[in-house]
């Protein structure tokens, strides 16, 4: 069954502007992952949190974690129109996958006009 | 060098045709998976292999047959294609079958039954 949900569906914003997707999850994990893909590509991870973990950076990307709400954010900062893509967020653990194996989100789409 | 190379990246089949999709991975890695993404770009495992042993068939038709030749190839037959076998197929690999593994995919196979 489907794990994560990402909010919002779409997103549309001007290049400099910040770009925030959510995403919730049902059950207990280990970790929380997200992903992008860009039109007619494959996903590429672009950073992982654990549970014990509050937030996490890398680059111009934040990802915040609250497994009391069950719940995680990925902010884009100073956004590019490059950074159109959409955005997975994938839970992973004995409880969000079963054997390792990472469940994911429908995806927000992102676009980001020049 | 493609870490995680699929072929065809496009299929145009009718429908009761039997077809096949190839993955290989260069990446040294021990568990590969196949992935189906649908119109709504919804994505779901399909199976999950650990060093040639199946580890995870997510209520998949038997009309999907994974082969396993070697750690390094994952191949998807379909047999007696359907209507709604429409879909991008990713095939994707990871280090070990362990939650906490960053996944990497290929780039997608687009297959179309007519």
């Amino acid at each position: 069954s489907q794990q994560g949900e990402e909010d919002p569906q779409a997103l549309s914003i001007q290049e400099g502007e910040n770009a925030t997707m959510n995403c919730s999850y049902k059950t207990s994990i280990n970790n929380l992952q997200w992903y992008r893909q860009n039109s007619g590509r494959g996903l590429v991870h672009l950073i992982l949190i654990r549970s014990n973990e509050r937030e996490k950076h890398s680059g111009r990307l934040r990802v915040t974690l609250d497994t009391s709400k069950k719940s995680s954010s990925l902010l884009i900062t100073a956004s590019r129109a490059a950074d159109t893509a959409s955005y997975f967020c994938a839970t992973g653990g004995r409880y969000g996958g079963s054997q390792g194996n990472l469940i994911f989100g429908k995806g927000t789409k992102l676009s980001v006009k020049p | 060098d493609t870490a995680v190379s699929q072929t065809p990246k496009y299929l145009v089949t009718q429908m009761g045709n039997d077809k096949s999709i190839k993955c290989e991975q260069n990446l040294g890695h021990d568990t590969m998976y196949w992935y189906k993404q649908d119109s709504k770009k919804f994505l779901k495992i399909m199976f999950s292999y650990n060093n040639k042993e199946l580890i995870i068939n997510e209520t998949v038709p038997n009309r999907f047959s994974p082969k396993s030749p070697d750690k390094a190839h994952l191949n998807l037959h379909i047999n007696s294609l359907e209507l709604g076998d429409s879909a991008v197929y990713f095939c994707a690999s990871s280090p070990t079958h362990s939650s906490g593994n960053t996944i990497y995919f290929g780039e997608g196979s687009w297959l179309t039954v007519v």
